[in-house]
């Protein structure tokens, strides 16, 4: 079974509203990845953290990541109708994905 | 221009007929892996190799086959065992094997059997 699993498991907001996603892991992580799924596509990789960093940014994006609660949260500032995907966390050495968390963002 | 392809985009088949879908990678990584998903679901592994030659199965390599004979391709087979084949199948690749590298994903093969 995987390691990482994303909560909720679908989001849906305005535009300009920021969107928050969790994702909780089972065992000790060297790092952490969120992906991005846009409908029948690929997953896209949005953005790494290291277990010995507690938040990244990149962007509107931003991660968190706590070790001792063994979760990461995602949070999408001021978000735009292209925000609407699929998100999936990966944890540490997993090659595998939880059912991820689809965000509906309403114009 | 690196990347990772699939072909076809879509594909059909007939019940009882194997099918194999392409998976090509110019990016030089080591690790190739294939998922299946469905409908409003998650991606479930169906098989990964971390080097040529070499390959293991997944959660779901019951009814598929693979091989790895290059290091820039990994085809997989969706045989006539394979139950419930209808699925989008997605393959990727990473640099380092053991999947803590970033993975780097192909435009998926959209599967429906007939």
């Amino acid at each position: 079974s995987q390691q990482g699993e994303e909560d909720p498991q679908a989001l849906s907001i305005q535009e300009g509203e920021n969107a928050t996603m969790n994702c909780s892991y089972k065992t000790s992580i060297n790092n952490l990845q969120w992906y991005r799924q846009n409908s029948g596509r690929g997953l896209v990789h949005l953005i790494l953290i290291r277990s010995n960093e507690r938040e990244k940014h990149s962007g509107r994006l931003r991660v968190t990541l706590d070790t001792s609660k063994k979760s990461s949260s995602l949070l999408i500032t001021a978000s735009r109708a292209a925000d609407t995907a699929s998100y999936f966390c990966a944890a540490g050495n997993d090659m595998r994905f939880g059912a991820g968390t689809r965000l509906t963002v309403k114009p | 221009d690196g990347g990772i392809t699939q072909s076809p985009k879509y594909l059909f088949r007939k019940e009882g007929q194997n099918v194999t879908l392409s998976c090509e990678q110019n990016l030089n990584h080591d690790a190739m892996y294939w998922y299946r998903q469905d409908p409003g679901q998650g991606l479930r592994l169906i098989y990964y190799s971390q080097i040529v030659n070499d390959f293991q199965k997944g959660d779901i390599a019951e009814g598929y086959s693979v091989s790895r004979e290059k290091k820039e391709s990994f085809p997989l087979t969706v045989t006539s065992a394979q139950k419930n084949p209808t699925a989008f199948y997605l393959c990727a690749s990473s640099i380092p094997s053991g999947g803590s590298g970033t993975q780097y994903f192909g435009p998926g093969t959209r599967l429906t059997v007939l």
